[in-house]
């Protein structure tokens, strides 16, 4: 176990539906990362979080909305996606995010995401 | 383009083989960072290696950086069929989170 967990680990959702993706690291860490992993692609990175502020958007569709209450939790609310979205999401985190140096990231086991 | 990318893509070896994987970047670094990915599950740090440091090991693995040429590599020792994973390489230049290659697949047969 990393001291990441992540929820569902498997879900299913109509291209209407609303879902969201929750995230808890047990580290005391003060970031946290949303990623994006389709098949034969690199990793996508999509949000950074720092002291709960958002430092990075890589250009994510606004049909996927971060939230982070505390240094802990991280949600990713999903809405309207299409099968494209059809991927593993995985979260990170790790001491600090990028531009204070040197962090390793632990990653959660992923959620499987279909959209039909 | 990725900031990291692996050579090779997919690397095929019997067991008690060693296995070599590299990593090339363009842009200076703080450090460089070895992951490592069972299939359909999350990534496992593997190893770190600072921009001043040239060699590292932890246990069966092994890992250089080559600053001049912008470039790394990952060599596991007497490989067993359960280093069978994806293997990532990711640097941190400081300034932004760390950027992930696109990755080895390694397949390693009993």
């Amino acid at each position: 176990e990393t001291g990441v967990t992540q929820t569902p680990r498997h879900l299913v959702m109509g291209m209407t539906n609303k879902k969201s993706l929750k995230c808890e690291q047990h580290l005391g860490h003060n970031a946290m990362y949303w990623y994006k992993q389709s098949a034969k692609k690199p990793l996508e990175l999509m949000f950074v979080y720092n002291f709960k502020e958002q430092t990075e958007n890589n250009s994510v569709p606004s049909r996927f909305s971060p939230e982070c209450p505390n240094s802990s939790h991280l949600f990713l609310h999903l809405h309207t996606l299409q099968p494209e979205d059809s991927a593993l999401y995985l979260c990170a985190s790790s001491r600090l995010a990028g531009g204070r140096g040197g962090e390793t990231q632990y990653f959660g086991p992923g959620t499987r995401l279909l959209v039909l | 383009s990725q900031q990291g990318e692996e050579d090779p893509q997919a690397l095929s070896i019997q067991e008690g083989e060693n296995a070599t994987m590299n990593c090339s970047y363009k842009t200076s670094i703080n450090n460089l960072q070895w992951y490592r990915q069972n299939s359909g599950r999350g990534l496992v740090h593997l190893i770190l290696i600072r921009s001043n440091e040239r060699e590292k090991h932890s246990g069966r693995l092994r890992v250089t950086l080559d600053t001049s040429k912008k470039s790394s590599s990952l060599l596991i020792t007497a490989s067993r069929a359960a280093d069978t994973a994806s293997y990532f390489c990711a640097t941190d230049t400081g300034r932004r989170a760390l950027t992930f290659g696109s990755g080895t697949r390694l397949q390693v047969q009993p």
